[in-house]
């Protein structure tokens, strides 16, 4: 069975310090990899996707993520953290040909301090 | 293009209450997927439906828990005889094909609360 583990539920940086969010999963086939953003009392936002192609893929609001096979890991990470960045976080896994369902970590949860 | 819709927001349901809950996905989407948020923890699916169809309810309790996704109008997601242990905030999703490259846009979600 597919998991995903996002290591830290909480995370805290300075504003103006690099983000890095772990996420990592288990499959036995590559998978597709997303990452959301969920802010208080809202729905999920996709981030960024990976599903084939260039492993390093950039997304909305200055967020990137690498894919790493050897690692089974898809890093969120950003260079420069922004107190509107305060979120959380969830990676999603959805298996190659499988139908649509997301799999879910557990979440981080971002905060920046001033 | 309005967003996925769900309705209502907010529902407090007493102990052995009903609880329905609304999806309306984007306009040109005909896949709806369901997904529970328990407090502290991450979503899990529930279920994944097209229209007239229920392509995986994997995700389903098998008591008390039912979806449909009719031809007209919206997606609904019913659990009988709620218990507190259904708090939670239930989103919805909605794609516009099964492909692998479709992503999944999510309403905002409604929190249910049991009392």
């Amino acid at each position: 069975a597919q998991s995903v583990t996002q290591l830290g539920s909480h995370v805290s940086v300075s504003e103006g310090a690099l983000v890095l969010l772990r996420c990592n999963y288990s499959s036995s086939v590559p998978p597709y990899l997303f990452w959301y953003v969920q802010y208080p009392n809202q729905g999920l936002q996709l981030l960024l996707k990976y599903t084939t192609g260039a492993t390093l893929v950039k997304g909305i609001n200055g967020f990137e993520a690498e894919f790493k096979k050897s690692e089974t890991s898809f890093h969120l990470t950003k260079p420069s953290a922004h107190m509107s960045d305060a979120a959380e976080y969830f990676c999603a896994v959805r298996r190659y040909n499988q139908g649509g369902k997301l799999i879910f970590g557990q979440g981080t949860e971002l905060s920046v301090k001033p | 293009n309005a967003g996925v819709m769900q309705n209502p927001r907010h529902l407090v349901r007493r102990r052995g209450q009903e609880a329905r809950l609304r999806c309306s996905p984007m306009k040109g989407h005909s896949h709806v997927y369901w997904y529970r948020q328990l407090p502290e923890e991450g979503l899990k699916f529930m279920v994944y439906l097209q229209k007239e169809n229920i392509i995986d309810e994997s995700g389903m309790p098998k008591e008390r828990f039912s979806a449909e996704f009719p031809k007209e109008g919206p997606s609904i997601l019913r659990i009988q005889q709620v218990v507190r242990g259904d708090s939670a905030a239930y989103f919805c999703a909605s794609s516009p094909g099964q492909g692998n490259s479709y992503e999944q846009y999510f309403g905002p979600g409604t929190r249910l609360t049991v009392t």
